[in-house]
């Protein structure tokens, strides 16, 4: 059974760092790109960051390149979001996706970015 | 940017009503247009991938048409269980964007 955990979740000040895990399980992690897509209190969802199967490629949205680094290990199975220089737009539950055509997700993990 | 207008943005149902709903794209994403379908305090499940492919474990009930521009998720059938939000997202061009979502409500 495919499963995604994410955590490191949880309250931070504007400005400062987080960095979140999604521990993946149940496939082959190797063979697949994974993206983080985020959904802010009440609101839509909105795609973050994807990263290749195998490292090598990282894309991001505008708002957040320069400021998130999406990387992963694939010994250990697990995705990373980098996130420094949080801003209060950041809050939302972020969720560890699989592929493209996001047939996997995790339980999703709370940001709270406020002083 | 792909901008993602779904409508309607709220679809009163009545259960065994078969109903459409509505995702057009600001350019043309192909077919690679997917719908998840997100109740409250859950994450999204993907119902329709590539706009028309089916996905296992999904009620057949559940399917989708299109190419290009505009795409389309049918019901045959709503029933109780699938009153939540839809959303439509594609995946051609960066950065992935999804569409602000329809929800389903009682009648």
């Amino acid at each position: 059974e495919v499963q995604l955990v994410e955590s490191g979740g949880g309250l931070v000040q504007p400005g400062r760092s987080m960095k979140l895990s999604c521990a993946a399980s149940g496939f082959t992690f190797s063979n697949y790109g994974m993206a983080w897509v985020r959904q802010a209190p009440t609101k839509g969802l909105e795609w973050v960051a994807t990263i290749s199967y195998d490292g090598s490629s990282t894309y991001y949205r505008d708002s957040v390149k320069g400021r998130f680094t999406i990387s992963r290990d694939n010994a250990k199975s697990t995705l990373y979001l980098q996130m420094n220089s949080l801003r209060s737009e950041d809050t939302a539950t972020y969720y560890c996706t699989r592929g493209s055509g996001y047939g996997y997700w995790g339980q999703g993990v709370m940001v709270t970015v406020s002083s | 940017d792909v901008v993602l207008t779904q409508s309607p943005a709220t679809l009163s149902v009545t259960p065994g009503e078969r109903i459409s709903l509505s995702c057009r794209a600001s350019e043309s994403v192909d077919t690679y247009l997917h719908w998840y379908q997100q109740k409250p305090n859950e994450s999204p499940r993907l119902l329709i991938k590539y706009a028309s492919q089916s996905i296992s474990g999904i009620p057949s009930r559940f399917s989708g048409s299109g190419s290009g521009t505009d795409f389309t998720l049918s019901i045959n059938g709503v029933e109780l269980e699938d009153l939540s939000i839809y959303y439509c997202q594609q995946g051609n061009s960066l950065p992935y964007t999804f569409g602000a979502g329809t929800k389903l409500e009682l009648k």
